[in-house]
């Protein structure tokens, strides 16, 4: 089945704790992005990458990395987590400039 | 200029009654307009999307109207159904290929049976 897979689906954390969230894709992709989900903002390009070890900033990239050292893979992550980073996450892919397909999501919690 | 303008935030339709969410956009290198639909614990799905060169699009019983001039564009979803209850995000994009998705802040859509 086609689908873009994040683990783990639901992570409580505190702060300055290292953590990333994993995206893998089986459907030979070339691009993905991270996206974060929160109420009244709706969803805010976080990094997003055209291929292997290239990336590109998105509206909302203070605090996050990322990297894509295989075509598969693309973990968000986020060095030194604080509060205001709760949301709910969502990797995507895409191959072509349009329709992305998302993952499931992460809910991912700072206290 | 690189906001998209959704509304209403939310909306309650009965069953069989037409759904309208209506976007706008500043940003006139937007060219490729995508509506999301997302049920509650899932991703976001691609429903249906339109480019600026057609004033209308539909697929079933979903259709985007488009409006260059007023750089406006819309969902309606007719003959509405419990099943399409879920939050809606319009989204705008060049379609030139940069991946700069710019989503509207949604409508959550409730179809009362």
């Amino acid at each position: 089945e086609a689908q873009v897979t994040q683990n783990p689906r639901y992570l409580i954390t505190v702060t300055g704790k290292k953590l990333t969230v994993t995206c893998s894709q089986n459907m030979n992709h070339e691009y993905m992005s991270w996206y974060r989900q929160d109420p009244g903002l709706g969803l805010r390009q976080i990094y997003y990458s055209m291929n292997v070890e290239v990336t590109d900033k998105g509206d909302v990239p203070e605090g996050y990395k990322v990297s894509r050292k295989e075509k598969r893979n693309f973990p968000l992550i986020l060095e030194s987590p604080s509060p205001n980073q709760t949301s709910l996450y969502f990797c995507a892919s895409s191959d072509r400039p349009y329709g992305y397909t998302f993952g499931s999501g992460t809910r991912l919690t700072v206290v | 200029q690189q906001q998209v303008k959704q509304s209403p935030q939310s909306l309650i339709v009965q069953k069989g009654g037409i759904s309208i969410i209506n976007c706008a956009y500043e940003n006139t290198a937007f060219d490729y307009f995508p509506w999301y639909q997302q049920f509650p614990g899932k991703g976001p799905a691609l429903l249906i999307a339109i480019r600026p060169d057609v004033s209308e699009k539909k697929e079933g019983r979903f259709t985007i109207s488009f409006n260059k001039s007023a750089k406006q564009f819309s969902l309606h979803i007719m003959d509405s159904q419990p099943g399409d209850s879920a939050t809606y995000f319009c989204a705008a994009t060049p379609f030139s290929g940069t991946y700069k998705y710019i989503f509207g802040t949604g409508t959550r859509l409730k179809v009362l049976a």
